[in-house]
Formats: C-alpha cells, sequence, structure tokens
C-alpha cells in the first residue's frame, strides 16, 4: 500500500536553528514530491515539486532534496515568520490521486 | 485573479441538514477537487472532476456529492449531514489533468461542525 509518513510531528526552533523536516514515502512509482506550506485556518500553499531522486530546489531559507526513499526540508536560519505546518505530498504511476502525509507542525521561536 | 474561493468559511449544523459548500475558481482550470482535513490524518480526496460534466469519486467519497456545470464551479453537497463529517473540507484546482506531477492550488477552508 502507497504510504507517506512525516516526521517529527511538531519541532520547535529557535530563531536561526537550521533545521530539516523528513518526508519519507513508499509507493510503487514517484510521479512527483510536492511540499505545501499551511498556516493556522488557511488552505495549504504550493511551495516545491520534486520529479526524480537528486534534484533540489530552493526558495529563501527553504531548500528541498529527493532520494529515492525520502524527502527532506531543509530550514536554514528560520525566522518566526516560517511557523507554520508543512505538508508532502506523492503522486504516483498507480493513482490519480495524491498521497499526503499528515504534516510538521514547525514553531520558530525569537 | 482570485484564485480558488470558498464559502461559507464557517457552518454549523444540526444532524440531518442538509448545505452546500461552494467552490470556485478564476484560473479557466481543468481539474478541481473536494478534499476534508482531519486531526492526525492527512488530506483525504472526496471526490473530483476533470471538466465540465464529469465528476469521480475519491477515497472519501459516502454522504458526498458533487456535480460540475461549469468549468469554474465546483460544489460540495452533504445531503444528511452526520458528526462524522465534522471536518474542514478545502476545494482545490489544478491547470492539468496530471494532478500526480501538476501543482494543485488551494482555497481558504470551510470549517464544518455537525451537531
Amino acid at each position: 500500500e502507497d504510504q507517506v509518513t512525516q516526521s517529527p510531528e511538531a519541532l520547535r526552533l529557535q530563531e536561526g536553528e537550521s533545521s530539516s523536516l523528513n518526508c519519507s514515502y513508499t509507493v510503487s512509482g514517484l510521479r512527483g514530491l510536492f511540499w505545501y506550506r499551511q498556516d493556522p485556518g488557511k488552505g495549504p500553499e504550493f511551495l516545491f515539486t520534486l520529479y526524480s531522486a537528486g534534484e533540489e530546489k530552493e526558495k529563501e531559507r527553504l531548500k528541498a532534496t529527493l532520494t529515492k526513499k525520502e524527502s527532506f526540508l531543509h530550514i536554514t536560519a528560520p525566522k518566526p515568520e516560517d511557523s507554520a505546518t508543512y505538508l508532502c505530498a506523492v503522486g504516483t504511476y498507480n493513482t490519480d490521486k495524491l498521497i499526503f502525509g499528515t504534516g510538521t507542525r514547525l514553531q520558530v521561536f525569537p | 485573479n482570485a484564485g480558488v474561493t470558498q464559502t461559507p468559511k464557517f457552518q454549523v449544523l444540526k444532524t440531518g441538514q442538509s448545505m452546500t459548500l461552494q467552490c470556485a475558481q478564476d484560473m479557466n482550470h481543468e481539474y478541481m477537487s473536494w478534499y476534508r482535513q482531519d486531526p492526525g490524518m492527512g488530506l483525504r480526496l472526496i471526490h473530483y472532476s476533470v471538466g465540465a460534466g464529469i465528476t469521480d469519486q475519491g477515497e472519501v467519497p459516502n454522504g458526498y456529492n458533487v456535480s460540475r456545470s461549469t468549468t469554474e464551479d465546483f460544489p460540495l453537497r452533504l445531503l444528511s449531514a452526520a458528526p462524522s463529517q465534522t471536518s474542514v473540507y478545502f476545494c482545490a484546482s489544478s491547470y492539468s489533468l496530471r494532478i500526480n506531477t501538476d501543482t494543485q492550488y488551494f482555497g481558504p477552508g470551510t470549517r464544518l461542525t455537525v451537531l
């Protein structure tokens, strides 16, 4: 069964303290891996799409990487405004729907 | 562009009542979908549409109906609300039908409580 697991469930960081969020997947054929940011009371906002192992994408303090089994969202020198829940989703060859993880809730304190 | 819009933002229903959650997009996207988000669970697909007049069931379709009469609008109907349908509902749209590779854009959500 296709599955997406995100860890940790919650992460508390001091402002400037870099860290990584993990999205591991077991699927029969990866077509695309998506990262979204979700603020409280709002809809998910698109960040990145990765298609193949070794691919990397960056946006401001965020960098997403992809291997054959997992993706990392690296946050460099985070600021309080980076506090949000980060969602990972996978599209596969077997199905025409996305499989979402349960998210990592990030809190960055000044 | 307003993007994906949803109304209402909040709704409280009694068990057995019916209602329609509205969703509209102004990006001329072919693909539209409805998800529900519950604590501790990932977003789950309820119904989706690949164009006007075409709809299909997702992962958790029971208790929900949809229709797509125009490209822009994709309403979700609850025929007889149950407490298990208490959730946050998101509408999403995508330019192409290849949703396993192309970006979906989400609306702001409707928070529904069924008493």
